[in-house]
C-alpha cells in the first residue's frame, strides 16, 4: 500500500550543528505534506508545510525542501539546539483525503 | 486560543471492557481527527469526522467508533477491550478550508488494557 517513510530512525546532532531529516513518500497524488515534532509524553506539535505545487519553504530555523520526482521530502533544522530533541515525523495527504498518513518517525538526539 | 484538549490524559481498563476517549477541538475547528499511537505500528488514522458527520475512517474493526457533536466535540469509543488495544489515542482538528488543511494536535489519551 502507499505509505511515507522515513529513512533513518535516529539522528545524533551536535549542539549548534544543522540537521537534516529524510522522508521518502510514494503515493503520487500526495498534495500536502508536513513535518511534525512530537517530544516525549506530548501529542504532535506543527512544525511547517507545504504544498505540491512548491519546492521550498522556510519557517524560523526550519527549511523543508520537496523534491516530487524522486518523492522526496526533508527537513533541515539550523543551528540544531537542544530543545530540538523529539521525534519527527513527516505526513502527507491528499486533497479531499481528510486523513494524514505518517512516517515512521526519526528520533533526533542533539548532543550538548 | 486554546489548543485541542483531550480527556482523560490516562486510563487503565481491563480486557472486555469498554471506553470512552473525549475530544474538544480548538475554538472554530469543525474537523476532527483521532489517531492511535503505538510503538509497532506508528501512527494510524482511525476516523474524520465534520459536521457530525464521519467523511473517512481507517482500517480499523468495528469495535473502534466515534461520534461528532453540534459543538464540534468529538467522542471515540472502542468495545470489548484488547491488550492490543494499549495505545497513545490522539485527536486532530483542523479548519477544513481549502481541501487539504494543518491538523493540530491534542496530547493524547494514554489508554492500558490489562
Amino acid at each position: 500500500g502507499e505509505s511515507v517513510g522515513l529513512h533513518l530512525p535516529t539522528l545524533s546532532v551536535q549542539e549548534g550543528d544543522n540537521s537534516i531529516i529524510n522522508c521518502a513518500y510514494s503515493n503520487s497524488a500526495s498534495d500536502y505534506f508536513i513535518w511534525y515534532k512530537q517530544e516525549s509524553g506530548k501529542g504532535p506539535q506543527f512544525i511547517i508545510d507545504i504544498r505540491s505545487n512548491m519546492d521550498k519553504r522556510q519557517g524560523q530555523r526550519v527549511t523543508v525542501l520537496l523534491n516530487k520526482t524522486v518523492k522526496h521530502l526533508s527537513l533541515q533544522i539550523a543551528a540544531t539546539q537542544p530543545g530540538d530533541s523529539a521525534v519527527y515525523f513527516c505526513a502527507e495527504n491528499g486533497i479531499y483525503d481528510y486523513k494524514l498518513s505518517f512516517g515512521a518517525g526519526t528520533t533526533v538526539t542533539v548532543r550538548a | 486560543k486554546a489548543g485541542v484538549t483531550q480527556t482523560p490524559r490516562y486510563l487503565i481498563k481491563t480486557r472486555g471492557q469498554q471506553v470512552t476517549l473525549s475530544c474538544s477541538p480548538i475554538s472554530g475547528h469543525r474537523s476532527v481527527s483521532w489517531y492511535q499511537q503505538t510503538p509497532g505500528q506508528g501512527l494510524q488514522f482511525l476516523f474524520e469526522y465534520f459536521s457530525e458527520t464521519q467523511r473517512n475512517k481507517g482500517n480499523f474493526p468495528g469495535r473502534f467508533s466515534g461520534r461528532q457533536f453540534s459543538n464540534s466535540r468529538s467522542e471515540m469509543n472502542v468495545s470489548t477491550l484488547e491488550l492490543g488495544d494499549s495505545a497513545l489515542y490522539l485527536c486532530a482538528s483542523s479548519s477544513s478550508v481549502g481541501g487539504v488543511e494543518t491538523q493540530y494536535f491534542g496530547p493524547g489519551t494514554r489508554l492500558l488494557v490489562l
